[in-house]
């Protein structure tokens, strides 16, 4: 157990919904990363956000965003679903002197 | 700008044998490097990692790595591969400077036949 929760482990909607993934970081941990995980493109970086401030950004789509509150958790937010949006979407806490991320066991969303 | 290169989509060894797995990276300042394992419907798990110091890292489950900045390389190994073994394996790069995103390689899958 990493100590970062992701919920839902699974989703299924269809095209052009919205759905928002959530994630809780390991206690202590104030940086939140988000990945997306498919076949085609691997491991992609989404964004990155410390302590309620984006820090980086990656391959993050405009119909995306996210945000972290207050009490650290964040959560991504996904728009007008395509079907090429069907993927795996991990979020990662770090410990940020060395730099490892712990990774949550991820959220499945399938879109039809 | 940091990259991997995973060489080697799919990697097949006996159980037993050698397990070799092979990552190059790139990166403009000096990296911190990590290897980290999925098995089937988890999340990513740290197998190792290279900040400073010693060269040859030592992991979990009997895996080890060995940064060779001469080759920009951090292949991971371990000397008898158990069926346990079976999963993706990836190899991520960090730099010291600017965003402390992880970048990943593309990811080996790894067989262990019995």
């Amino acid at each position: 157990d990493s100590g970062v929760t992701q919920t839902p482990k699974h989703l299924i909607t269809a095209t052009g919904q919205r759905v928002t993934l959530r994630c809780s970081p390991r206690s202590g941990d104030l940086s939140v990363y988000w990945y997306q995980q498919s076949l085609d493109q691997g491991l992609q970086f989404l964004i990155q956000y410390y302590n309620g401030e984006e820090r980086a950004k990656g391959n993050i789509l405009e119909r995306f965003s996210a945000q972290q509150f207050p009490d650290l958790h964040s959560e991504l937010n996904l728009s007008s679903l395509e079907l090429g949006d069907s993927a795996l979407y991990f979020c990662a806490s770090s410990v940020l002197t060395t730099g490892e991320l712990f990774f949550g066991e991820g959220s499945r969303l399938t879109v039809l | 700008a940091q990259s991997v290169t995973q060489l080697g989509s799919h990697v097949s060894v006996s159980e037993g044998a050698l397990v070799l797995l092979r990552c190059n990276y790139s990166s403009s300042v000096p990296p911190y490097l990590f290897w980290y394992v999925q098995y089937p419907n988890q999340g990513l798990q740290l197998l190792l990692k290279y900040t400073t110091g010693a060269t040859l890292v030592k992991g979990i489950n009997g895996f080890e790595a060995e940064f060779k900045k001469s080759e920009t390389s951090f292949h991971l190994t371990k000397p008898s591969a158990h069926m346990s073994d079976a999963a993706e394996y990836f190899c991520a790069v960090r730099g010291l400077q600017g965003a402390q995103k992880l970048v990943f390689g593309q990811g080996t899958r790894l067989t262990i036949n019995p």
